[in-house]
């Protein structure tokens, strides 16, 4: 079973378009995670999620929306993809909400826009 | 604001030698510290952790790893390296009260045979 789960795990698609990302994880996990990995492999928080209640929202375009529909979704939403969006892109998710507990990623998605 | 560096980007080892990852960190006060490794096209995926007690931490597929507070070092070991612990590794730092973690830049291991 996996525990974390992205879907797509590769999303190529051109300058200008709305493309979404999903989440899932069956872990049973309060919070989950966004993270973008650039090609420099550095791995950045884009937002968190706590019981669908949005806890970290760090220094991101607002055309990067997240969604939580229940605790074990977490959807990232990019409006106007730009060519600076290409990353691969994590989610994660842990019990609680601080940093300091253990968190579980997916596979990622690789991101490319063209 | 915390941060964390691990200065070397690549390390190629040689298979039944020894391998240690550095890393350090900026912390007022002693912060949670991770070990993650990241094999090719696959996520992150937890080594160890330490937030108190013995300094020496043992953690999974043989590694281990060192805090040292003097240093604000926590350097990964493991004594005998295969050619399956090819992959990134990434050191985490997260404050005690914080709610986030903050990761290294990543050091990519080789292992040749």
């Amino acid at each position: 079973d996996t525990a974390v789960s992205q879907t797509p795990k590769y999303l190529v698609t051109q300058m200008g378009n709305d493309k979404s990302i999903k989440c899932e994880q069956n872990l049973g996990h309060d919070t989950m995670y966004w993270y973008k990995q650039d090609s420099k492999k550095f791995l950045k928080i884009m937002f968190s999620y706590n019981n669908k209640e949005l806890i970290i929202n760090e220094t991101v375009p607002n055309r990067f929306s997240p969604k939580s529909p229940d605790k074990a979704h977490l959807n990232l939403h990019i409006n106007s993809l730009e060519l600076g969006d290409s990353a691969v892109y994590f989610c994660a998710s842990s019990h609680d909400r601080g940093g300091t507990d253990t968190q579980y990623f997916g596979p990622g998605t690789r991101l490319t826009v063209l | 604001a915390q941060s964390v560096t691990q200065p070397d980007i690549h390390i190629t080892v040689s298979e039944g030698a020894s391998l240690e990852l550095r890393c350090n960190y900026s912390y007022g006060a002693t912060p949670y510290l991770f070990w993650y490794v990241q094999s090719p096209g696959q996520g992150l995926q937890l080594l160890l952790k330490y937030f108190s007690g013995d300094t020496l931490v043992q953690g999974i597929k043989g590694f281990e790893a060192e805090f040292k507070r003097s240093q604000s070092s926590f350097n990964l070991r493991k004594p005998s390296v295969h050619w399956s612990d090819a992959a990134e590794y990434f050191c985490a730092v997260a404050p005690e009260y914080g709610n986030k973690l903050v990761f290294g830049a990543g050091t990519i291991l080789r292992v040749k045979s």
